[in-house]
């Protein structure tokens, strides 16, 4: 059982350039959030989903798009990468919304905007 | 603004005494809180989940209080050893049931 499972788990882009982070879970969870994490300021919501087809702003949206076609895959794109946007991504998935039930994490993805 | 206030200081406690973490809360008003356990280059993991009608709960070696009149949550480890060395994170449920937000978190080294 892989749990949540993102890909990459490094990048490194140049100012401009456009990515999708990958996130997979196989536990059936209909909650999916991504979420970015600074030196010093926590884990801050980017973008979630409550199910298929749906996806929803989180705390920090600017500069990122989500999909969600099918319930075990989201997936993050940033279309023109920034340095600002360096930082680690977090993709986790809950089974109940928000902090009813636990949320599970992947290991993240390490993306440095040059 | 809601903000989630941890200690941003690491803490160094001796192996074998008890950790306690605090969490602070401003302008929320959660039903739930809970904590995670990060480790260095590692996503978050789930340990312990406390309602507001709950005043504590244990896990373990581990306890949890929950006080909404001072909106703070206490986290405990007793008996600490240094594979609890780690960053602990609380969590609040906020927007009504649509999101989870997290505090920035308190390292803690527990010293042989």
């Amino acid at each position: 059982n892989a749990g949540v499972t993102q890909t990459p788990k490094f990048r490194v882009l140049k100012t401009g350039q456009s990515m999708t982070l990958l996130c997979a879970q196989d536990m059936n969870h209909e909650y999916m959030y991504w979420y970015r994490q600074d030196p010093g300021m926590g884990l801050r919501l980017i973008h979630y989903s409550v199910g298929e087809g749906t996806t929803a702003k989180g705390e920090v949206p600017d500069g990122y798009n989500v999909s969600r076609l099918k319930k075990q895959n989201f997936l993050l794109g940033l279309e023109s990468a920034a340095p600002s946007q360096t930082s680690v991504y977090f993709c986790a998935s809950s089974y109940l919304l928000g902090a009813v039930t636990e949320a599970f994490f992947g290991q993240g993805t390490r993306l440095t905007v040059v | 603004s809601q903000k989630i206030e941890q200690n941003s200081e690491a803490l160094n406690i001796q192996e074998g005494k008890t950790a306690t973490l605090t969490c602070n809360y401003t302008n929320y008003s959660p039903a739930y809180l809970q904590w995670y356990r990060q480790d260095p280059g590692r996503g978050p993991v789930f340990l312990l989940l406390i309602r507001e009608n709950e005043k504590e709960k244990r896990k373990e070696r581990l306890k949890v209080t929950f006080d909404t009149t001072l909106k703070q949550s206490l986290f405990h480890i007793t008996a600490s050893q240094p594979a609890d060395s780690a960053t602990y994170l609380c969590a609040l449920l906020s927007g009504g049931y649509q999101k989870v937000t997290f505090g920035t978190g308190t390292k803690l080294q527990v010293i042989p």
